[in-house]
């Protein structure tokens, strides 16, 4: 069925060097995005989320891109630090029937490990 | 402000008993959802409640899970006779408002014996 994926499960990095996470997904009705962190024993933490009326969004250090035609998410992390280290989930939420269902559908995750 | 509260953090149950999980949203969230994830792997919608009421449980198994989110007190999710497949960890999360970001809690470990 229609799911979102990523297309790198492990991500090595330098503390100080940017990172960027990636996520397909394959559901043209989505319309809303979100991206969360999940470490060690937590649950997982809301870090941005996008609309799919946007292209672009930007908070601190993270920046989440959005390119609709050809089904793409990522997550840009600038200027990686050790406590960034977990797991990065993206997650879709469909819209069927001009109407928004609170159900998300989350990719496997990409381990981001950042190294001192 | 408290986030979403979920307990107990980790519950032994031995084939056959009965799990119950419960979860308080954060203040002034009256959507609530649950998830289930294996290790290694995403989490897995189950069920979708607003106040009093089940809006999609799509994702939850037809025999033995059952959720409830009253109108007073936290939301349950109930597992009857588990079987070692439940095995899990089950997170809720709430929202202000559908289609807005869900705030998780940090869990229940359910194992079985």
């Amino acid at each position: 069925g229609e799911s979102v994926g990523l297309h790198l499960p492990t991500l090595s990095v330098q503390e100080g060097d940017n990172s960027i996470i990636n996520c397909a997904y394959s559901n043209s009705a989505s319309d809303y995005f979100i991206w969360y962190k999940q470490e060690s024993g937590k649950g997982p933490q809301f870090i941005i989320d996008i609309r799919s009326n946007m292209d672009k969004r930007q908070g601190q250090r993270v920046t989440v891109l959005l390119n609709k035609t050809v089904k793409h998410l990522s997550l840009q992390i600038a200027a990686t630090q050790p406590g960034d280290s977990a797991v990065y989930f993206c997650a879709e939420n469909i819209r069927a029937g001009g109407t928004s269902y609170g159900k998300l559908t989350f990719g496997q995750g990409t381990i981001l490990t950042v190294h001192p | 402000n408290a986030g979403v509260m979920q307990n107990p953090r980790h519950l032994v149950r031995r084939r056959g008993q009965e799990a119950r999980l419960r979860c308080s949203p954060m203040k002034g969230h009256s959507h609530v959802y649950w998830y289930r994830q294996l290790p290694e792997e995403g989490l897995k919608f189950m069920v979708y409640l607003q106040k009093e009421n089940i809006i999609d449980e799509s994702g939850m198994p037809k025999e033995r899970f059952s959720a409830e989110f009253p109108k007073e007190g936290p939301s349950i999710l109930r597992i009857q006779q588990v079987v070692r497949g439940d095995s899990a960890a089950y997170f809720c999360a709430s929202s202000d408002r559908v289609n807005q970001p869900q705030h998780f809690g940090d869990g229940t470990r359910l194992s079985i014996l």
